[in-house]
């Protein structure tokens, strides 16, 4: 089956702009999360949806926002645009609300911001 | 912030060796998993072992769980050098009902390099 699809899968943007990526879960999976990788920080959650409702957030600014479809798909939104918010978009979805399922990870969106 | 910590930063063995990574975190959990990053890409999951379990194996990949002491190791027998990755662990802090759900806290991750 096909895995977890994220696009574009590599980005520029200028400074003050704002981008938006885009996460297609396994089918079946409903559970959305998005997480944020740099060399500095590592891996950090950013938010988790679950049928279309936002279950939990990681502690970033809120010109991270994000939503999910009724078909699951899911999409990031970044506003005003800093230096700091080059990194790898990593999305991974889940089959279920339990704590004994594994998560699905896609490639990525590598964001450069310049 | 990160949950915890993973030792060795970075390891360096010989195709055939054993590798071993450790990783400590600080909460109570419900699982905790391992996964693999190829150079900047998506993660893949190893495997998952629950906080009732103590070992867990699949294929060349043992995983063991100390609840009490807050650590996992993970050993991978006979490296290849396709195994050249970073390594993460991850808990899953997830109780029904708590405010946890879908969160998964990484370690700051073990660059394993196997030379042929």
């Amino acid at each position: 089956k096909a895995g977890v699809t994220q696009t574009p899968r590599y980005l520029i943007k200028t400074r003050g702009q704002q981008v938006t990526l885009s996460c297609s879960p396994i089918s079946g999976h409903r559970s959305v999360s998005w997480y944020q990788q740099t060399p500095g920080q590592g891996l950090q959650f950013l938010f988790e949806y679950f049928s279309e409702t936002q279950r939990n957030k990681g502690n970033f600014p809120g010109r991270f926002s994000g939503r999910q479809f009724s078909n699951s798909r899911s999409e990031m939104n970044v506003s005003t645009l800093e230096l700091g918010d080059s990194a790898l978009y990593l999305c991974a979805s889940s089959w279920g609300q339990g704590p004994i399922y594994g998560y699905t990870f896609g490639s990525g969106t590598r964001l450069t911001v310049v | 912030s990160q949950q915890g910590e993973e030792d060795p930063q970075a390891l360096s063995i010989q195709e055939g060796e054993n590798a071993t990574m450790n990783c400590s975190y600080k909460t109570s959990i419900n699982n905790l998993q391992w996964y693999r990053q190829n150079s900047g890409r998506g993660l893949v999951h190893l495997i998952l072992i629950r906080s009732n379990e103590r070992e867990k194996h699949s294929g060349r990949l043992r995983v063991t769980l100390d609840t009490s002491k807050k650590s996992s190791s993970l050993l991978i027998t006979a490296s290849r050098a396709a195994d050249t990755a970073s390594y993460f662990c991850a808990t899953d802090a997830r109780f029904y009902g708590s405010s946890n759900t879908g969160k998964l806290i990484f370690g700051q991750g073990t660059t394993l390099q196997v030379k042929p």
